[in-house]
Parts: C-alpha cells; structure tokens; sequence
C-alpha cells in the first residue's frame, strides 16, 4: 500500500518570505498527485495536480506553484507568503490500481503566514 | 450554488446515539459518492463509497446516496468516542481525463463517552 510522506509537519513563516513543502510518495508509481488546502471552515480546496512528470494543472490562481522533478515527489512553492496563504496543506495520490476515485492523503502540512 | 453543499455545523452526541449527516449536490454529472474521516491533525481517510441510489452498509456505517434528490448521508449507528472526528462527503466527476473530487467543508462530530 502506499505512503504519503510531508514535511515540515508545521511552519511559522513571515509575509513576503518564500515556501517550500516537499511530498514524497511511497509503495504505487506513476500515481496522480494533488496539491489541497484546507482552511477553516472551507473544506477541501484543491490546488494541483499532476499525472505525470513535469505535468501541472493549476486550479486556482495565485501565488502559489507546483513541481513534480520525480515521479513520486511533487513540491508546493511560493516566492512571496500573503497572509490568505495560512491554512493545512494536504498532498494526496490517486494510485492507477485500485477503486480510481480514492485518494490517500499525507499527514499535511500546518502553515501560518505572520 | 456551490457543487457541494455540508452544513460545518459541529455536532455532539452522547456515546451509543445515532449520527446522520448529510451534503446536498448540484452536479448530475457526480458518479461516486464518497464519505472521507479526518482525525484531528491528519489527512483525511476514505471511510465508505457508493455509486448507485440506495443505501451501502458497513458495520455500524451506513451510506445513503439519493440520485433524484441529490442528496446524500451517512449514518453511524452506537456511536463511539473513536469516531469523534471530521466527516466530509466528496463526489467525483471525470473532467478532462482527469478523475476530480468536490469536497463538501466537513461534520466535526464529537461523541461525549
């Protein structure tokens, strides 16, 4: 089965500093990565998402980025925080086996934008 | 109209009560319906999925999923203090190629022993 790896577990960051959460996946290959925040109150809100290396769909615009340099790592970056960017950040993995509508997520990330 | 609609109400039951929660949808496009449990400061897991109208049973979990109404719920019967956690509906709809999830915000639901 896989593991969805995160880290930082959490970070205390400035506005205007940069960002970068890494998500590494174990146990599945060639799997779809999805980059969700979660903030209060707001549920799930999904960011990115890859189907393969190189291959970033961006759902909302923002300031935020996303890369996938390996099959089963895909970063989460920012040049420049705003205080909006503050919230959960979950990745997740959609094997190709398996019921195609599951998605297993990490442990996430916990980001506050001082 | 959002595409998912779930009441973040939080709710309390005494230990061994019935939990039923429940999202609305707008989408006739949405094919699964799906129930994900988020403990305190983890990820969420998928608990249940259904994609026909009527009811899936699984141990003390029932999903309910009614098409003409678009409406589905998800009941938990003798509830324990295990299951205090954050319950969110997610319906999926093929975009593109791509399989996409609609989450709705998310049930705290707390279970007082």
């Amino acid at each position: 089965s896989q593991t969805i790896h995160q880290w930082p577990a959490t970070l205390v960051q400035p506005v205007g500093s940069p960002l970068s959460l890494e998500c590494t996946v174990e146990g599945t290959s060639n799997p779809n990565l999805y980059w969700y925040r979660q903030a209060a109150g707001r549920g799930l809100q999904l960011l990115f998402y890859s189907v393969g290396i190189g291959q970033i769909s961006s759902e909302v615009p923002q300031n935020l980025s996303a890369s996938r340099p390996q099959d089963r790592q895909f970063i989460l970056s920012s040049k420049k925080l705003l205080l909006s960017d503050s919230g959960f950040y979950l990745c997740a993995c959609r094997p190709l086996a398996g019921f195609s509508y599951e998605q297993y997520f990490g442990p996430g990330t916990r980001l506050t934008v001082t | 109209q959002k595409e998912v609609e779930q009441d973040p109400g939080p709710l309390s039951v005494p230990e061994g009560a019935i939990v039923s929660l429940n999202c609305t949808y707008s989408n006739s496009a949405f094919q699964y319906f799906m129930w994900y449990r988020q403990y305190s400061r983890k990820g969420p897991e998928l608990l249940m999925y259904t994609y026909s109208s009527g009811n899936k049973e699984d141990g003390r979990f029932t999903a309910q999923v009614d098409k003409s109404s678009k409406y589905i719920s998800l009941f938990i019967r003798d509830s324990q203090p295990s299951d205090s956690a954050t319950y969110l509906c997610a319906m999926s709809a093929r975009v593109g190629g791509n399989n996409r999830l609609a989450f709705g915000k998310g049930n705290q639901v707390v279970v007082i022993p």
